[in-house]
This record gives C-alpha cells, structure tokens and sequence, in this order.
C-alpha cells in the first residue's frame, strides 16, 4: 500500500467502550499528525509526533490517549467519550515540521460515532 | 495571531465554468500555503502549494493559485470546471508559533451544475 491508511474507517461504539483508532504511513517520513473534523467546524489539531516523540498536544481531553511506536504507526486509543466526539478522525505524516517545502500528507480518515 | 478565513462557505458554478475560490490568510512572515480538496467522506488531498519563487503555483487537476503578498491572499482557480471538481476546499498556512503547525481555513464547498 502506498500513501497514508486508516483503520477501521467506521466505527461505532458507546461511552464506555474502549477502542483503538490505527494510522500507517508508507511515505518515510518522521512526523505524523491527528485531526478532528467536526461538521461546520475547522480542522483542529490534536497531537503530534516527531520522531516518534510527542511534540504537541493541543489540550485534548485525557480520554484520547495517543501512541506512536515509530515512525511509520500512530494510534489514538478512545475510551469513555462523549457524544460530542463524534467526527472523522484524520491521520497526516509529512517530513519534517517547517522545514521547507514540508507537506502533510492525509489519510482517508475514521469516521466515529458516539452513541 | 494566524489564521486563514475562506469568505465563501458555498459556491455554485456550472460545469464548464471558470471558478476561483478565495483564501486570506493573516501571518507576520512569508507563509507557507496550501490548498487541499476533500471528496465526501475522504481525507484531504493536496492540490499545490506555495513555499517561494514564483507567485504563481500549478497544481493538480489543472488547478493553479496565486500569491498576492499586498493583499493577504492565496486564491485558487480553475479555467474550466468538471462535475467532478465539486468537493469541499481548504486553505492552509503553515505557521511557526510555539510549535509549526498548518492553521486551516473552515472550507469551500463547491457545487457544480451540470
């Protein structure tokens, strides 16, 4: 496979269910990126990896828990959300942040619903 | 502080129609810019970009864009738009704060009349 991939790209599930989101990059690149895209909203960005090392988390509620084991895989693991979580969830790598011509490249997305 | 504002939340066109759909961008230094386009339940594509040189960028899809530095703008065009040109767009500036990160606008959605 080539390119960014998300897994699964729906899910379904109640507050008190724990469940994983998946994000594989193919694109050798060091840096990797969650969104949240909510209807009528911008994209806001949740957490980033450089590295492998967190380098931004942008005051996400503490029932997201991320995890990046290397380069190329980045979890966000979700337990007793609420429904206001619902959204497509959006996966990007890029190279290197600011470095130029640095670009993100997105997945497909997650589209989650919270029942 | 940055931030990208996309004036249009809607725009129609008919197909065969030149488009253009309008981004400010508001940053300190020379920004970095982007263009995505999201299809119904996809992820963001990119369709060109803008880091230096020359002002105006082509991208894919037969999209270009130019950059108007007097004028805060980043405006993406199209001669002649395709049924399948209709999609959501997004315009982006990378921007350094604490951290580099892209600062999106809240999108275009575009319809296209056959």
């Amino acid at each position: 496979e080539t390119g960014v991939t998300q897994t699964p790209r729906h899910l379904v599930m109640g507050m008190t269910n724990k469940k994983s989101l998946k994000c594989e990059q193919h694109l050798g690149h060091n840096a990797m990126y969650w969104y949240k895209q909510s209807a009528k909203k911008p994209l806001e960005l949740m957490f980033v990896y450089n590295f492998k090392e967190q380098t931004e988390n942008n005051s996400v509620p503490s029932r997201f828990s991320p995890e990046c084991p290397n380069s190329s895989h980045l979890f966000l693991h979700l337990h007793t959300l609420q429904p206001e979580d619902s959204a497509l969830y959006l996966c990007a790598s890029s190279q290197e942040p600011g470095l130029a011509g640095d670009t993100q490249y997105f997945g497909p997305g997650t589209r989650l619903t919270v029942l | 502080a940055q931030s990208v504002t996309q004036p249009d939340i809607h725009i129609t066109v008919s197909e065969g129609a030149s488009l253009e759909l309008r981004c400010n961008y508001s940053y300190g230094a020379t920004p970095y810019l982007f263009w995505y386009v999201q299809s119904p339940g996809q992820g963001l594509q990119l369709l060109l970009k803008y880091f230096s040189g020359d002002t105006l960028v082509q991208g894919i899809k037969g999209f270009e864009a130019e950059f108007k530095r007097s004028q805060s703008t980043f405006n993406l065009r199209k001669p002649s738009v395709h049924w399948s040109d209709a999609a959501e767009y997004f315009c982006a500036v990378g921007a350094w704060d604490s951290s580099y990160k892209l600062i999106f606008g809240s999108g275009t959605r575009l319809l296209v009349r056959p």
